[in-house]
């Protein structure tokens, strides 16, 4: 099993330009989760879902959008990127008994200059 | 406010001493408590964590946590520090209890470096 995999590992954007950021996971999970981590912040959640074709925002959502059209994976976007969406960005997911386990991804580094 | 705070930043221990990270949470009912440990370049792992009951939980890698309600803590401990152990330690709380949140909440992380 891969477990959380994460593409791609490191990408550099330009200002205003646009990436989609891809998670899946192969645990049959129901719910998965995007979360940023910047220096002195901890993890921050983004968007969540709690199953397929279902999203919810977290705590930091604006700039990013994301999509949940099959179990096994997870797309988060950004339309339009600005630098202060540099950050490490991580993929979870866990199950639905119990959903406090979750499983991370080894993460995307994100640069926007 | 709610909130999870970690006070450390940063700790350093020496190899085989003890180690004791602090978290405490403002919240009006009791959450769920957990412990999670990032490696140096990965994502986080589940350390140990806590719903109720007894209030010392044992976890992996030899770490364990005590739940002291009258102080709001949760504070993690090892007896002997050993230098594998060296990482970011993350206390995270679910403020609902287990209610319909399925998520977490994450303080700020302690990263802990072990002298040998």
């Amino acid at each position: 099993n891969a477990g959380v995999t994460q593409t791609p590992k490191f990408r550099v954007l330009k200002t205003g330009q646009s990436m989609t950021l891809l998670c899946a996971q192969d645990m049959n999970h129901e719910y998965m989760y995007w979360y940023r981590q910047d220096p002195g912040m901890g993890l921050r959640l983004i968007h969540y879902s709690v199953g397929e074709g279902t999203t919810a925002k977290g705590e930091v959502p604006d700039g990013y959008n994301v999509s949940r059209l099959k179990k096994q994976n997870f797309l988060l976007g950004l339309e339009s990127a600005a630098p202060s969406q540099t950050s490490v960005y991580f993929c979870a997911s866990s199950s639905e008994d119990a959903y406090y386990e979750q499983y991370f991804g080894p993460g995307t580094r994100l640069t926007v200059t | 406010a709610q909130s999870v705070t970690q006070p450390d930043i940063h700790i350093t221990v020496s190899e085989g001493a003890s180690l004791e990270l602090r978290c405490n949470y403002s919240y009006g009912a009791t959450p769920y408590l957990f412990w999670y440990v990032q490696s140096p370049g990965q994502g986080l792992q589940l350390l140990l964590k806590y719903f109720s009951g007894d209030t010392l939980v044992q976890g992996i890698k030899g770490f364990e946590a005590e739940f002291k309600r009258s102080q709001s803590s949760f504070n993690l401990r090892k007896p002997s520090v050993h230098w594998s152990d060296a990482a970011e330690y993350f206390c995270a709380v679910d403020p609902t209890g287990g209610g319909s949140n399925y998520k977490l909440t994450f303080g700020k992380g302690t990263l802990l470096t072990v002298n040998p």
